[in-house]
């Protein structure tokens, strides 16, 4: 089945560090990545969406500055969480998905990020 | 508006049993697509099942298979024989294909297979 790749697992940094995530489509092209961020015992919060070459487009109360993504490539989408402080502090998951219609994402093994 | 509804946070069930995941859902696009991801506690999400709105028949992928009721809006997730292995946060998600690409995931049911 279709391969998502996301990295690293697991981050820990200083506050005020910032620190970037990578997820990558290794068996096919992504027309549409995504970026969620869950909460413990929590479901998933969409962050953004991000179509290659376009610029993202975020949810609403998500901080684009912040929260930067870059859709550089069909099997490539980066977030970077700028300058990160304790309350950023979270599980990260990417996903990624070709066309539209019935395609069902699929989804990164997540970044889980503390911030000290 | 658009919305899943999971109502069972927890659920445990004897190995070997079979087990429904209830799940309903609300939209007013006449086309959409539901599925069901497994999040075991690793934290991956893993992709089970899919059922489009217009399909006629039940999907089913081995031991999972998708109790699709399009009149009552319900979409519940059925596990045959279950195992140890099953044990996980089991999410159902809807995509309303006129928003062209936000899935909207309900809040989770946690499955505990006891021995």
């Amino acid at each position: 089945g279709a391969v998502v790749s996301q990295h690293p697992s697991w981050v820990i940094c200083k506050s005020g560090t910032s620190v970037k995530i990578e997820c990558r489509s290794l068996d096919f092209q992504a027309t549409t990545m995504f970026w969620y961020r869950q909460f413990p015992k929590q479901s998933l919060m969409l962050m953004a969406t991000s179509n290659e070459g376009s610029k993202a487009t975020y949810e609403q109360g998500v901080e684009k500055d912040k929260f930067l993504i870059n859709h550089a490539s069909l099997t490539l989408s980066t977030l970077t969480v700028t300058s990160a402080h304790p309350e950023d502090s979270s599980f990260y998951i990417c996903s990624a998905r070709f066309g539209a219609g019935s395609q069902p994402q699929h989804f990164g093994d997540g970044t889980r990020l503390s911030i000290l | 508006a658009q919305k899943i509804t999971q109502t069972q946070p927890g659920m445990f069930v004897q190995e070997k049993e079979a087990v429904t995941l209830d799940c309903t859902y609300d939209t007013s696009d006449p086309s959409y697509g539901l599925f069901w991801y497994k999040q075991p506690s690793s934290g991956e999400m893993i992709f089970l099942i899919y059922q489009g709105s217009y399909d006629q028949q039940n999907a089913t992928e081995g031991r999972y298979s998708l109790n699709f009721q399009k009149a009552r809006k319900s979409a519940n997730l059925v596990i045959s024989a279950s195992q140890l292995g099953d044990s996980a946060m089991y999410f159902c998600a809807m995509r309303p294909y006129s928003s062209a690409s936000k899935i909207i995931f309900g809040s989770g049911t946690r499955l505990s297979i006891r021995p």
